[in-house]
């Protein structure tokens, strides 16, 4: 089975914060993914790459940013955190960036900016 | 522009009884459709697909059905179980940048069984 895995399952930051948040994945995955989930929202897209070095923004870019130096890792900094940040983050992974491939998620971040 | 669009946001059945979870999409250029369960304080698991040139997949317990002329997929759990509460979301496949296809997800439906 694939394995997503993401270091922190709670994290608690205080505003302002420089916060990164990593995954791994174990499969040689092309696409890897970061979503953040709040509730009555589902899960918004917030960037996304193809490849190393590659990334591309989501829907929800803003105050975020990512790094993927190596392919089976992706990174996910908050430069400036921020109390509106707070929020369950979930990184995923697909097989290749073509076609109709199913997503494989981590167990997420509960992320808390105080 | 929400795409995917699941308008219940929970859904309590009765253990037995069957579970029928909706969604729509407005996209009409989708062809690939997923539901994912995710229980709390985990990531959401790949629950069973569908492609657009197909009307229904089986999948045990699970059957997702598709209505393109409408617009709409349901996913039907029979018989439910307990362990089936959780939250369900539908998921289209979409082109994203740099030539990339990736998801978009519908809020989620909170599936509640009552024992």
């Amino acid at each position: 089975d694939v394995k997503v895995t993401q270091s922190s399952r709670y994290l608690v930051k205080r505003t302002g914060e420089k916060v990164f948040l990593e995954c791994v994945q174990d499969m040689d995955h092309e696409n890897m993914f970061w979503y953040r989930q709040d509730p009555g929202l589902g899960l918004r897209l917030i960037y996304f790459s193809y490849d190393v070095k590659m990334k591309e923004k989501g829907d929800i870019p803003e105050g975020y940013s990512v790094s993927r130096e190596k392919k089976e890792r992706f990174s996910l900094i908050l430069e400036s955190a921020s109390t509106n940040q707070t929020s369950m983050y979930l990184c995923a992974s697909s097989l290749t960036r073509f076609g109709n491939e199913k997503l494989f998620f981590g167990s997420g971040t509960q992320l808390s900016v105080l | 522009d929400q795409q995917v669009k699941q308008n219940s946001p929970s859904l309590s059945v009765q253990e037995g009884r069957i579970s029928i979870l909706n969604c729509d999409y407005t996209n009409s250029m989708f062809d690939y459709f997923l539901w994912y369960k995710k229980y709390p304080a985990e990531g959401p698991t790949f629950l069973i697909s569908i492609s657009s040139i197909k009307d229904k997949n089986e999948d045990g317990r699970f059957t997702v059905f598709l209505n393109k002329s409408a617009k709409h997929l349901s996913l039907h759990i029979v018989p439910s179980q307990p362990g089936d509460s959780a939250v369900y979301f539908c998921a289209a496949n979409r082109p994203l940048g740099g030539g990339a296809d990736g998801l978009t997800f519908g809020k989620g439906t909170h599936l509640i069984i009552q024992p």
